[in-house]
């Protein structure tokens, strides 16, 4: 059982366009919730998090929203670039620091330019 | 000035063999992971260490034994591999304990994996 779901495995935007990742969780323990950002042969990097006490997390070209009620979170890129294309995942956290990361399957995110 | 740093990055091997992938991190940490990418692309916890002492011990094969001697290496010590244990390992390190005054945070950050195939 899937705690934490990505159900769209990829995406394909134009340069300068918006990216809306989205992610769906149903473990209402989770507190705490992060992005990261995948290039092929490497580690994941993280991009952003959002605590459960707030509902928007701003850094750069990257937003995050939750939506606590519907389990939903979703990152949003703007302006996309090229150097966007990679596989982000999202994961969530039911504990304090220290716990393990559960993640999502991953969404494929491809930038055109 | 690598932060987490994993030897070897690919590991080819036979069923039945003993091997190991070794994970340091330098960025002061105090709780380190192994994580497990499958062949369907899930990234799951395997094992915990918090100060050398283990914290999270998921259903992983007892053939699976980490170790780590200090805070800033993390082990993975598989036995008897088999084809199953084929896959993508990733070593990640997080700040549990910050400084005073100092909230840590629930981040935790990945070395590059080791692609493991047993043949």
């Amino acid at each position: 059982d899937q705690q934490v779901k990505q159900n769209s495995p990829s995406l394909s935007v134009q340069e300068g366009r918006i990216s809306i990742l989205n992610c769906d969780y149903t473990n209402s323990m989770f507190d705490y919730f992060l992005w990261y950002k995948k290039y092929p042969a490497e580690g994941p990097t993280f991009l952003i998090s959002i605590s459960s006490i707030k509902d928007k997390n701003e850094d750069g070209r990257f937003t995050v929203f939750l939506n606590k009620s519907a389990k939903h979170l979703s990152l949003h890129i703007v302006p996309s670039q090229p150097g966007d294309s990679a596989v982000y995942f999202c994961a969530a956290s039911d504990n304090q620091a220290g716990t393990a990361l559960i993640f999502g399957k991953g969404t494929t995110l491809s930038v055109s330019s | 000035d690598t932060a987490v740093s994993q030897t070897p990055k690919y590991l080819v091997t036979q069923m039945g063999n003993d091997k190991s992938i070794k994970c340091e991190q330098n960025l002061g940490h105090d709780t380190m992971y192994w994580y497990k990418q499958d062949s369907k692309k899930f990234l799951k916890i395997m094992f915990s260490y918090n100060n050398k002492e283990l914290i999270i011990n998921e259903t992983v094969p007892n053939r699976f034994s980490p170790k780590s001697p200090d805070k800033a290496h993390l082990n993975l010590h598989i036995n008897s591999l088999e084809l199953g244990d084929s896959a993508v390992y990733f070593c990640a390190s997080s700040l549990t304990v910050g400084p005073a005054g100092v909230i840590p945070s629930y981040e935790q950050y990945f070395g590059p994996g080791t692609r493991l195939t047993v043949t």
